[in-house]
């Protein structure tokens, strides 16, 4: 079945230590995106790919890197520099980058917590 | 960036409409209303958007005012399934691509 893969689920890490989530998608889509939630709030966009090797910052980007080599991946690394990474993960994926419709497909995120 | 207002919580009974408001008065002309809603330690999952009609799927319908300015999610017949945080969203198409914004949500409460 098609869809999006994140892993791990669940991730914990020591303070000072980067760390990289993964996101694939068999959708085809060219489009991908990743959010963090904390408790209680809504999703806050860290940064998103419109297109293979193009990557841009969203609300939150400071602490955070990106890389978009192939269609299909788009990896999150948390870096040590991001001072509260604690948080849920979510990675999404839209079939067209530009334009008004097109509906984000979301994976079923990642766990992460700092020790 | 054009913002949505939803209450923080609604309640309903099962097997009873819900209507779920959202307010958005700075819209543009070319932003389309999305809604998803969101589990327990789940991904959001897409229920519905449109533009200016009013819109109908096998989950939900989505009524929108005439002057786009606001818009409601209804379900038909909540059931217990349906308790989850309701987003309402604009589509935000910036000079760099298309991305969206998600604010707090409404949790839906189903009550047996």
């Amino acid at each position: 079945d098609g869809g999006i893969t994140q892993s791990p689920k669940y991730l914990f890490r020591k303070e000072g230590q980067n760390v990289t989530l993964s996101c694939e998608q068999n959708l085809n889509h060219d489009a991908m995106y990743w959010y963090r939630q904390d408790p209680g709030q809504g999703l806050r966009l860290i940064y998103y790919s419109q297109i293979v090797n193009d990557f841009q910052k969203g609300d939150i980007a400071e602490g955070y890197s990106v890389s978009r080599e192939k269609k299909e991946s788009f990896p999150l690394t948390v870096t040590s520099a991001q001072k509260n990474p604690t948080a849920f993960y979510l990675c999404a994926s839209s079939i067209k980058p530009w334009g008004n419709t097109g509906e984000l497909f979301f994976g079923e995120g990642s766990r992460l917590t700092v020790l | 960036d054009a913002k949505t207002t939803q209450p923080n919580s609604m309640e309903s009974n099962e097997e009873e409409p819900v209507h779920l408001p959202c307010n958005h008065s700075t819209i543009s002309g070319t932003d389309y209303i999305h809604w998803y809603r969101q589990l327990p330690s789940q991904g959001p999952e897409y229920v519905i958007h449109g533009l200016t009609s009013n819109v109908n799927n096998r989950m939900a319908s989505l009524a929108i005012a005439e002057d786009r300015k606001s818009s409601t999610l209804i379900l038909h017949r909540a059931t217990l399934r349906d308790a989850a945080v309701y987003y309402c969203i604009l589509r935000d198409v910036g000079t760099s691509g298309s991305r969206l914004t998600f604010g707090e949500g409404t949790q839906l409460t189903v009550n047996p």
